[in-house]
């Protein structure tokens, strides 16, 4: 059966500080893999997708970035946090373009 | 633009009460229209996908339907293990790669 995985599960940081987290998928391959962020009281945002190793499409213009250098592995990084950051992120795969996404047990990042 | 509205934004039902969520939607050729179920601090959970109007799903205690322009996600029996948040999500056909669009959610509490 396919599983997901997040870390870290929680993360404090600095303002300005570099962010890395990390995703990784098992039991499927070329997975769609999607990094959303939920901010309370809003609904999902996506802010970026991939349907292939270093193929990143980004949806929201921000100070984050994404990248894929493993099939099963996505990565979501910052070089300097702002506040707004903070929240809930979550990744997500699909099989295929149509196919239903399945979550991961998500990231909650607070930057003070 | 796609959208996707929940209503109530939050339910109280006494355990044993069955009631209705409503999602409604407006995308450009729905794709697919999926529920999910969020506890706290969670990643939300897969629960349905519907393809096309009059279609129906059913696990255990929950049935989702659609329509043309709505989705209800009905609660038969309530326990209070139901207490969740529920997303509706829909995706179209327009672009390249299906798009969800997520509504903000309805938080369900039941009590005992």
């Amino acid at each position: 059966s396919q599983t997901i995985h997040q870390w870290p599960a929680t993360l404090v940081q600095p303002v300005g500080s570099p962010l890395s987290l990390e995703c990784t998928v098992e039991g499927t391959s070329n997975p769609n893999l999607y990094w959303y962020r939920q901010a309370a009281g809003r609904g999902l945002q996506l802010l970026f997708y991939s349907v292939g190793i270093g193929q990143i499409s980004s949806e929201v213009p921000q100070n984050l970035s994404a990248s894929r250098p493993q099939d099963r592995q996505f990565i979501l990084s910052s070089k300097k946090l702002l506040l707004s950051d903070s929240g809930f992120y979550l990744c997500a795969w699909s099989v295929g373009t149509a196919g239903t996404q399945y979550f991961g047990p998500g990231t909650r990042l607070l930057v003070l | 633009e796609d959208q996707v509205t929940q209503s109530p934004e939050a339910l109280r039902l006494q355990e044993g009460e069955s009631s209705s969520l409503n999602c409604s939607y407006t995308v450009s050729g729905l794709r697919g229209l999926f529920w999910y179920r969020q506890d706290p601090g969670k990643g939300p959970e897969f629960l349905f996908t519907l393809y096309s109007a009059g279609e129906e799903k059913e696990k255990e205690r929950l049935k989702a339907t659609l329509t043309k322009k709505e989705s209800f996600l009905h609660i038969t029996a309530p326990k209070p293990e139901d207490s969740a948040t529920y997303l509706c999500a829909a995706t179209s056909y327009t672009g390249a790669n299906s798009k969800l669009t997520f509504g903000k959610g309805i938080t369900l509490s039941v009590r005992p």
